[in-house]
This record gives C-alpha cells, structure tokens and sequence, in this order.
C-alpha cells in the first residue's frame, strides 16, 4: 500500500465552525507534514511530525492546530478560520525521518478547504 | 537560504514534441534534488530524484541530471504525450534548508493533441 489518503475530499466551513482534516498511511513511515497550497502556487510547509513529535511548526496560526494520535494518523484542527485560508490542504509521508537528507515525500490528494 | 528557481510557464508543446523545463538552485553542501508532477485535482507526485551530483534520475521517459557546476537539474522528455499535461515542481533538501523541502513556483505543461 504506497497510498496516503485524506478525508474529505471536500470541505465548506463558516468562520465560527470548528472541523477536522483528516490523513492517514500504512507504509511505515516516520514523517508526517501537513502543507497549504494555493491556487498556481506551490505547497508551503506548515507542520511536520517526526516519530510521532511535532518537529518543526512554521509559525502557523493558532487556530490551526495539529495531531498526531499513532504514527499513521495525522489530523488538522481548524477553528475559527479566515476566507484568505481556503486552500488545497495537502498532507505528506517519508520514510526517513524528517531532517534526512532524501527524505522523498508521498503526498496525498489533498482537502479542498472553502471558508465562507 | 536555500532556493529553486523555474522557468515561468505555462509552456505549451504539441504532442511528440521534446521538453525541456529548467531548473536551477540555490544550497550550500549537497542537497537532494527532485521533480514532483501535480495533474489536475490531486496532490503531487514524485517523478524523479537524485541525490549526488552526476547522478540522473529517470522515470516514466522523464529525465534530469543533477549538475553540481552549474547548480542546475533541468528535466527533459524526449516525446511528450497529452497525459503528461501537469504542473511541474522542482525541489531541493538540503542541510543548509533545515532538511525542509523547498520546492520551485512550478511550471505549466499544456501538451495539444
């Protein structure tokens, strides 16, 4: 199983809404990251998990906040978002820890997040 | 800091024609270089990778040769199809980057029938 997979695929959410994102994968790996990618822009890192720890948060707002309850989930919990948040909400795996020189990442389909 | 510069799209090739996307980079030591692929609608794909210089990376008739001289890794195809219409991401992790990936602003394959 080389697949990472995400739910929902889809998801509108008003700015008093709380909501989860969802990441799952099976192939062992010890690195998790969740990324925000606009519209004709590439992926921007927002957090990664190594060996289940948060390993690097970059700077990200509070209201979003995530989890990593085993090594093969990893969740996203938004509170109180903004309109300029919508994005595709991409999450990854590698292999090799995170901080490992070709540390190849596998991404999932990602969640397309509306904020209304 | 560490940085992936691409050639702008979007680039627009007839079906069989030869493509070339460049890709130049920006690192102390020696990074990992690799070229992700995103189609319509779905997350990115690793395409290829190569970790030392000299070293080619290949897959899916897809190409590009790390330069450590000329901190470049362009991608080639020497005949593309309709499907391999997709944007393009040129990436980098390297010691001096934190080990954090760095991708490029990518680039828009059109390929016409």
């Amino acid at each position: 199983d080389t697949e990472v997979t995400q739910t929902p695929k889809h998801l509108v959410m008003g700015m008093t809404n709380k909501k989860s994102l969802k990441c799952e994968q099976h192939m062992g790996h010890r690195a998790m990251y969740w990324y925000k990618q606009k519209a004709k822009k590439p992926p921007e890192l927002m957090f990664v998990y190594s060996y289940e720890k948060l390993s690097i948060n970059e700077s990200v707002p509070s209201r979003f906040s995530p989890e990593c309850p085993n090594s093969s989930l990893l969740n996203l919990h938004l509170h109180a978002l903004q309109p300029e948040d919508s994005a595709l909400y991409l999450c990854a795996s590698s292999q090799d820890p995170a901080g490992s020189l070709s540390s190849e990442q596998y991404f999932g389909p990602g969640t397309r997040l509306t904020v209304t | 800091g560490d940085s992936v510069t691409q050639m702008e799209g979007p680039v627009t090739l007839s079906e069989e024609a030869f493509l070339t996307i460049n890709c130049t980079y920006t690192a102390t030591g020696y990074p990992s270089l690799f070229w992700y692929v995103q189609y319509p609608g779905e997350g990115l794909q690793l395409l290829l990778k190569a970790t030392k210089a000299d070293d080619k990376g290949s897959n899916k008739g897809f190409e590009a040769t790390y330069r450590k001289e000329t901190t470049s890794f362009h991608l080639e195809k020497g005949s593309v199809q309709v499907s391999d219409s997709a944007v393009y991401f040129c990436a980098l992790s390297g010691e001096s980057g934190g080990f954090k990936t760095i991708f490029g602003a990518g680039t828009r394959l059109f390929v016409k029938a």
